[in-house]
């Protein structure tokens, strides 16, 4: 597509319940990032794709986040028995490879955990 | 770790006034900076970049940053803002080398509010 585009915008759920944010990155772009966001903060590194392929994931915060891109395009970004602590702006970005450094975000999915 | 710090989380400024939003990283190694922008209900937006060469980089509305190696900086400056510029302003390194390329290590943002 002609941008980043994330859904759901956003999302309020129940400590507990699971939730998948999705992720559709421009179409020419091979490497993907998800980042976090709590308030007040700026962004934080969970993990990103190159293609299919999850080269570091070392910023996930624990074993209930899992990302997936099993086609090397669209991504979700899987949170399972969510806690209020996970309540944060999930922001998804793509560049074209791993070196420019440019990334273009999209408008991040806003997760509120009650 | 990298660390990325923006001292001030709010600028309030007058139009065609100047500012300068404060960016400072901790590094030992080579590092490459960004600003990045995010308009209201809007995605962050890359605004400029150091890489390499020249140490004063710009970006086509007129804001200006520079990398001061002595004193580990990255500060974002314009001359005369427009009530446009209103936004939050990240501050942004990656290493030059090594760990994962194009992971950003991100400060907590600097809120850009310009009044009339």
């Amino acid at each position: 597509g002609a941008g980043v585009s994330q859904s759901p915008r956003y999302k309020v759920t129940k400590r507990g319940q699971d939730v998948t944010l999705r992720c559709d990155p421009i179409s020419s772009h091979a490497t993907l990032y998800w980042y976090q966001q709590a308030l007040g903060q700026g962004p934080e590194f969970l993990t990103y794709f190159n293609y299919e392929a999850q080269p570091d994931k070392s910023g996930l915060p624990s074993d209930r986040f899992s990302a997936e891109r099993p086609e090397g395009s669209i991504s979700t970004l899987t949170i399972q028995r969510t806690e209020q602590r996970d309540s944060a702006m999930y922001r998804c970005a793509s560049s074209r490879d791993s070196n420019t450094g440019e990334l273009f975000f999209g408008e991040g999915s806003r997760l509120t955990v009650l | 770790a990298q660390s990325v710090t923006q001292l001030d989380s709010q600028v309030p400024v007058f139009e065609e006034a100047p500012v300068e939003l404060r960016c400072n990283y901790s590094s030992s190694v080579s590092v490459y900076l960004f600003w990045y922008v995010q308009y209201p209900n809007q995605g962050l937006q890359l605004l400029l970049k150091y890489l390499s060469g020249s140490t004063l980089v710009e970006s086509i509305n007129g804001f200006e940053a520079e990398f001061n190696k002595s004193q580990t900086s990255f500060h974002l400056r314009k001359p005369s803002v427009h009530i446009s510029d209103t936004a939050e302003y990240f501050c942004a390194v990656r290493r030059g080398r090594g760990s994962t390329l194009g992971r950003l290590y991100f400060g907590r943002g600097t809120q850009l509010t310009v009044w009339p």
